[in-house]
């Protein structure tokens, strides 16, 4: 099946701790993006990716960090520098260019023991 | 001011009735845009997509007005399944990014 995973769905962190949430797609998408949504709230850009090897803050990037080593892949890692990391985690994928619009992966929920 | 600005609502309504939310966004530049449906504790779904004056697709109809930038989404004949948070989204093409509105949140009751 064609789509976007993300594992875990559910993610504890102790204090202190780095953990990483994947994000996969096998729809030959460009871009690749991660969100934050906290309880009741809009969606918040982390980063986004446009292409291989290159990777973009967004608007809440302290506290976090990514890489895209493979069109596939665009793990996000929580650092310990996040001090209020407990949310709901979306990663989305599209095609650059044209008028194409983005599609979403179940999620991760993170919380913080 | 936000870029795409959103009634967080919620909107309550009854079975059967006709419901509208408006959205509107400050970038000009905005040349596409879509509506999306989010189910609670789920991920955004896309519902439509609003390329020209308008689109629609069975009870849901989605209205564009570039000259006030604002768009629209009506719901006929609400059914309880609807009841969800509905986000508006601007594409940027020159940015290539997508805003995203804060949810209109929709309640059908029995």
């Amino acid at each position: 099946d064609g789509g976007i995973t993300q594992s875990p769905k559910y993610l504890f962190r102790k204090e202190g701790q780095n953990v990483t949430l994947s994000c996969e797609q096998n729809l030959n998408h460009d871009a690749m993006y991660w969100y934050r949504q906290d309880p009741g709230q809009g969606l918040r850009l982390i980063y986004y990716s446009q292409i291989v090897n290159d990777f973009q803050k967004g608007d809440i990037a302290e506290g976090y960090s990514v890489s895209r080593e493979k069109k596939e892949s665009f793990p996000l890692t929580v650092t310990s520098a996040q001090k209020n990391p407990t949310a709901f985690y979306l990663c989305a994928s599209r095609l650059t260019g044209g008028l194409e619009t983005q599609y979403f992966g179940p999620g991760t929920r993170l919380l913080v023991l | 001011r936000k870029e795409v600005e959103q009634d967080p609502g919620p909107f309550n309504v009854p079975e059967g009735a006709t419901v509208a939310f408006n959205c509107t966004y400050s970038n000009s530049a905005s040349q596409s845009f879509f509506w999306y449906r989010q189910d609670c504790r789920k991920e955004p779904k896309l519902l439509m997509s609003v390329y020209s004056s308008g689109n629609e697709d069975g009870r849901f109809t989605a209205q564009l007005n570039r000259a006030s930038q604002y768009i629209s989404l009506l719901i006929r004949d609400s059914k309880l399944s609807d009841s969800a948070t509905y986000l508006c989204v601007a594409h940027n093409n020159a940015g290539n990014m997508l805003t995203f509105g804060g949810g209109t949140r929709l309640m059908v009751k029995p």
